[in-house]
């Protein structure tokens, strides 16, 4: 398995600004994901991150609103922009493991926009 | 599109009791499921999976139950437990490296002592 971390685990933030969650992972992994866990709802894939491309954005998403970085094969941001209360959610991060049926995730970091 | 999801969006129980959490898929190629569990303040952690090969695969005190002509499985949890309360999801698993699960709505499983 392997042990996921997310920074930070929550935050209040201003409408109009930026906001960069991190993920880092114990072990190296090929495939990153980040989901949106919206109040009360199940989770909506937003971008899947290969370390040394660019990520792949779900239907809905788009690079401008949410960037990715994959420097590593340990650690991945995702950047929620010019936020709006709209944004508000959890946004968890997910590895894939050596096989690929399996998938960790990460504690989520829960996003309050006001 | 393809969707995963589940039955009920609550379910209370008592402790010691038996719970069924359903979940209706839509995709019939799909070969692989897993249910979740995800507590308060929490990512979802696996619990037990089952591939299309098989009707029943049996864990600790869990159980899913995979029935692919109506496209339907179920999770069963034996003696429920105050600690099982949590939101519980099913999703359909990758069929390749590289593709990530698709998560149905969750199903919030609250146990009474």
């Amino acid at each position: 398995s392997a042990v996921i971390s997310q920074k930070p685990s929550r935050d209040i933030c201003q409408r109009g600004t930026s906001l960069t969650i991190q993920c880092q992972v114990d072990s190296q992994v090929t495939m990153m994901f980040w989901y949106r866990q919206q109040p009360g709802q199940s989770l909506t894939l937003i971008a899947t991150a290969n370390q040394g491309s660019e990520a792949t954005y779900e239907s809905g998403f788009v690079i401008d609103k949410f960037p990715i970085s994959r420097p590593n094969l340990t650690f991945s941001t995702l950047t929620v922009s010019n936020m709006s209360p709209e944004d508000s959610s959890i946004y968890l991060c997910s590895v894939q493991g050596q096989g690929f049926d399996e998938q960790y995730f990460g504690p989520g970091t829960r996003l309050t926009v006001t | 599109g393809e969707s995963v999801g589940l039955h009920l969006p609550t379910l209370s129980v008592q402790e010691g009791d038996n719970s069924i959490i359903n979940c209706a898929y839509s995709n019939s190629a799909s070969d692989y499921f897993i249910w979740y569990k995800q507590e308060s303040g929490k990512g979802p952690q696996f619990i037990i999976d089952i591939r299309s090969n098989m009707d029943k695969r049996q864990g600790q005190r869990v159980t899913v139950l995979l029935n692919k002509t109506v496209k339907h499985l179920s999770l069963q949890i034996a003696a429920t437990q105050p600690g099982d309360s949590a939101v519980y999801f099913c999703a359909e698993g990758p069929n390749q490296a590289g593709t990530a699960l698709i998560f149905g709505k969750g199903t919030t499983l609250s146990v009474s002592s």
